[in-house]
């Protein structure tokens, strides 16, 4: 079955200090990999995605992830956060096989200015 | 904007009545999902279309739970008999590509 966990629930950063939230996921086929973000009062949106090719991707607003396939591994990257990125972050998982989109639990992020 | 449009925005009912949400989703989009999202969690699966065939349900959701898609366009959602364990956001998505693009989701508390 199709699972994605995310380790860290709440994470508490000062301004300019560097962000690394861990996701690993769970399915024996091919995938495609997500992070969304959620700013408070607002809709999921998407923040970067993989599909294949360059496992290192970027995304908006200085966000990048590194796809390791033999962790499973999805893991979001930010070298210097603002107190904008105060958010939610959710890794999520697609089966190209099935089209299924599932979420990870997802890590609150509050930067202190 | 993100083109998915969901209504009702919020809804208040009483326990043991039905409710129903309404999802429309970007033009042609042909995959369509639920999800519903409580306080601290991710979105949690519940059903997902690919044009009109509803290809999977949750096991976790209870039989008063329905959706349809008549026509592939818009979705609804049914909660029928509703407790207050239903008490959530309910989401609504649809993708062409891969990504999907999410409404801004439909507020239920059950009183």
């Amino acid at each position: 079955a199709q699972s994605v966990s995310q380790h860290n629930h709440h994470v508490i950063l000062s301004e300019a200090a560097s962000l690394e939230l861990g996701c690993n996921y769970s399915y024996g086929g091919t995938v495609n990999l997500f992070w969304y973000v959620q700013y408070p009062g607002q809709h999921l949106q998407l923040l970067l995605k993989y599909f294949s090719g360059d496992p290192l991707v970027k995304g908006i607003k200085g966000f990048e992830a590194e796809f390791i396939k033999s962790k499973f591994s999805f893991n979001l990257r930010k070298p210097s956060v603002q107190w904008s990125d105060t958010a939610e972050y959710f890794c999520a998982v697609i089966s190209s096989n099935t089209g299924k989109l599932i979420f990870g639990q997802g890590t609150t992020l509050q930067v202190k200015p | 904007d993100t083109g998915v449009s969901q209504n009702p925005r919020h809804k208040i009912t009483k326990r043991g009545q039905n409710v129903t949400f309404r999802c429309d989703p970007i033009s042609e989009h042909n995959r369509l999902y639920w999800y519903r999202q409580t306080l601290g969690q991710g979105p949690e699966f519940l059903t997902y279309f690919q044009n009109e065939a509803q290809l999977e349900k949750s096991r976790l959701l209870s039989d008063r739970f329905s959706a349809e898609r008549p026509k592939g366009s818009f979705s609804t959602l049914e909660i029928q008999r509703t407790e207050q364990g239903d008490s959530a956001m309910y989401l609504c998505a649809s993708s062409l590509a891969p990504e999907a693009f999410f409404g801004q989701g439909t507020r239920l508390t059950v009183v």
